[in-house]
């Protein structure tokens, strides 16, 4: 079976920083999705990691530790648009299996 | 870049209806998924499709059933609607299994209410 945990709540202000965490425990590994879904929206891909390390992308980053089943999204110098949920996702073959998302919410 | 397209943003039937929910992708992607998404659990796999006239089991297919007679359009069924299939139902296309980098895309989602 597929166990994904993260928080399910964040909330952090305006120009701080912001790390969610995400744990997992998986049949199969082949990566480690992070998407950002606003409310009513669809999911959009934030980054991918498949080795171990850190991955930046302007103000994201992104961490994975296989050996430990453990990783992070990294949110700088945080804006109020950056309020929405989070969902880490394991890939494992042709299936992506979701955690139950982070709620951030960015205050001024 | 990549478009998914869910036919319907918001859905009202009934309980006993049929009810078919259509999803077209314009990249010619091999692999195609229907999620359903409910407060604190997350998205959860339905049915996911790798090729044309294919089609897997996902976490939850009770109830449901799927169609891929063209690789474009993966339609989702629900035989006999039901109250506790009132969900957020996504559909996501993916290039193939062979790019493993390569992320699933999300439509915009098909608000669905049973009554």
């Amino acid at each position: 079976g597929q166990n994904i945990d993260q928080p399910t709540e964040m909330t952090a202000t305006e120009g701080a920083i912001v790390q969610i965490n995400c744990t997992y425990q998986t049949s199969g590994f082949n990566g480690l999705f992070w998407y950002q879904q606003h409310a009513g929206e669809a999911p959009t891909f934030l980054s991918y990691n498949v080795l171990d390390g850190l991955e930046e992308k302007g103000r994201f980053s992104s961490f994975l530790s296989r050996s430990k089943g453990y990783s992070y999204l990294l949110l700088k110098e945080l804006q109020m648009k950056d309020s929405a949920s989070y969902l880490c996702a394991v890939l494992n073959d042709y299936k992506l299996s979701f955690g139950a998302g982070t709620t951030v919410t960015v205050r001024a | 870049d990549v478009k998914v397209t869910q036919s319907s943003r918001y859905l009202v039937k009934r309980t006993g209806e049929k009810v078919f929910l259509e999803c077209v992708q314009d990249m010619d992607h091999e692999n195609m998924f229907w999620y359903r998404q409910d407060p604190g659990l997350g998205l959860r796999l339905i049915y996911f499709s790798y090729d044309v006239k294919m089609k897997e089991k996902g976490d939850i297919p009770e109830g449901y059933s799927v169609s891929r007679e063209k690789k474009e359009r993966f339609s989702l069924i629900l035989e006999s609607a039901s109250t506790n299939q009132t969900s957020m139902y996504l559909c996501a296309s993916r290039r193939d299994r062979r790019y493993s980098n390569q992320p699933q895309h999300f439509g915009d989602g098909t608000r669905l209410s049973i009554l």
